[in-house]
């Protein structure tokens, strides 16, 4: 079984802070994605990273890959309000189930004027 | 295009009672998939579809069924609900190993 590991669990920070969430995983995936949920809605994909040591930015945001495929960051700049949700990364497994998605519990980002 | 939608939005059942939701999608993707999201667990694939016609297990597929008649529909049945299946569900839907799109959610109290 594949398992993916966010951290922090929890973050809340003022408005104009750097911050980094991490995951984690022992398992390989073929690539990763990152998405975003805000309250009361489903979530919405930021991107795909599937190459090792790739590195992906979307304005104020950075995602990189891990060399070994194993790891992803999504670094923050500047936070906003507008960036408060519950970010997922969500790891798609090779061979046969490669459409597949293992979730991580996620990363509940607060920003606060 | 709507992209998926999930119909209802909100539902109240009693133990015992039997319902379906509905997720539609217009992006013409052959995978679509149901996820429970519950609070400390995360999301979880209850089933999901590779295509019209066929369905599959996930990771908590007990205590639901799954259809998939028409490419663009996908339905999730719970026979007998439990207060054990009160969450909030999302249908999602992909182009092979792209990004999924996810409805809104069906959020889902058992009494």
């Amino acid at each position: 079984t594949q398992l993916l590991e966010q951290s922090p669990q929890f973050l809340s920070i003022q408005e104009g802070e750097n911050l980094t969430v991490y995951c984690n995983s022992s398992s390989v995936f073929s690539s990763l994605q990152w998405y975003r949920q805000e309250p009361g809605e489903g979530p919405v994909l930021l991107v795909t990273v599937v190459t090792g040591g790739e590195v992906k930015k979307l304005k104020r945001l950075t995602f990189q890959f891990g060399d070994a495929r194993k790891d992803s960051s999504l670094h923050i700049t500047a936070a906003q309000t507008g960036d408060t949700g519950l970010y997922l990364c969500a790891g798609v497994g090779s061979g046969g189930s490669n459409y597949k998605l293992t979730f991580g519990k996620g990363t509940l980002l607060t920003v606060n004027p | 295009n709507a992209g998926v939608t999930q119909t209802p939005k909100f539902r109240v059942l009693k133990t015992g009672q039997s319902m379906t939701l509905l997720c539609a999608q217009d992006m013409n993707h052959e995978y679509m998939y149901w996820y429970r999201q519950d609070p400390g667990m995360g999301l979880r694939l209850i089933h999901y579809s590779v295509g019209e016609g066929t369905t599959a297990k996930g990771e908590v597929p007990d205590g639901y069924n799954v259809s998939r008649l028409k490419k663009q529909n996908f339905l999730l049945g719970l026979e007998s609900a439990a207060p054990s299946q009160t969450s909030v569900y999302f249908c999602a839907s992909s182009y092979l190993r792209q990004g999924q799109y996810f409805g809104p959610g069906t959020r889902l109290t058992v009494t």
